[in-house]
């Protein structure tokens, strides 16, 4: 199976820097996703890491650990609007096809 | 637009009724993703289908049954629905013709079902 943890809820302030971080436990680990999904909306792509380091995309970044099972998305300069909950999600091969794993999913609350 | 498209976008029935959601992934992609969710919760995966065979299950209820057509499209049925089942089903695709160059899932926009 695959396990996959993040924090259930995070607080922080408009403009500041926020991290969620996110552990996996996986066999045929094939990359390391991000999304953002707003209250009653379909979760949307973020980011994509498959190798070690650091990936950045405007204000939003993802580091991924392979060995470690580790990976954070770094929020920069936050605004009301990333009040939202943050899912890791990985990608899993198996045979000839992938198989996507999503964790529960970090609630942000951003306040003024 | 992500491409995938779910109908209905609404739906609204009784406790022991039958109902069948549909997908249709982006084209080209292979890999067909049920999610449920429901109020404030995560996503709960039920069932994946990789050109038209089923090949991951996931606590998927006796009364869910899904499938993936020739075309590519799925649908899943709910049956003897109870208020339980009130939730968003999501589904996903992923995976071009070449597994090997697949990126990430995308999301269709979702069926709210309202089970009163």
């Amino acid at each position: 199976g695959q396990n996959i943890d993040q924090p259930t809820e995070m607080t922080a302030t408009e403009g500041a820097i926020v991290q969620i971080n996110c552990t996996y436990q996986t066999s045929g680990f094939n990359g390391l996703f991000w999304y953002q999904q707003h209250a009653g909306e379909a979760p949307t792509f973020l980011s994509y890491n498959v190798l070690d380091g650091l990936e950045e995309k405007g204000r939003f970044s993802s580091f991924l650990s392979r060995s470690k099972g580790y990976s954070y998305l770094l929020l920069k300069e936050l605004q009301m609007k990333d009040s939202a909950s943050y899912l890791c999600a990985v990608r899993a091969q198996k045979y000839n096809f992938n198989k996507f794993y999503f964790g529960s999913g970090t609630k942000l609350n951003v306040k003024p | 637009d992500s491409g995938v498209t779910q109908t209905p976008k609404h739906l609204i029935t009784a406790t022991g009724q039958r109902v069948t959601l549909r997908c249709s992934p982006r084209s080209g992609d292979l890999s067909v993703y049920w999610y449920q969710q429901s109020l404030d919760q995560g996503l709960q995966f039920l069932i994946q289908y990789y050109n038209g065979e089923e090949r991951a299950k996931g606590n998927i209820l006796e009364r869910f049954s899904a499938q993936q057509f020739p075309d590519l499209h799925s649908e899943l049925n709910l049956s003897s629905l109870e208020l339980g089942d009130s939730a968003l089903y999501f589904c996903a695709s992923s995976g071009r013709q070449a597994p090997l160059r697949e990126t990430e899932a995308f999301f269709g926009q979702g069926t709210r079902l309202t089970v009163v």
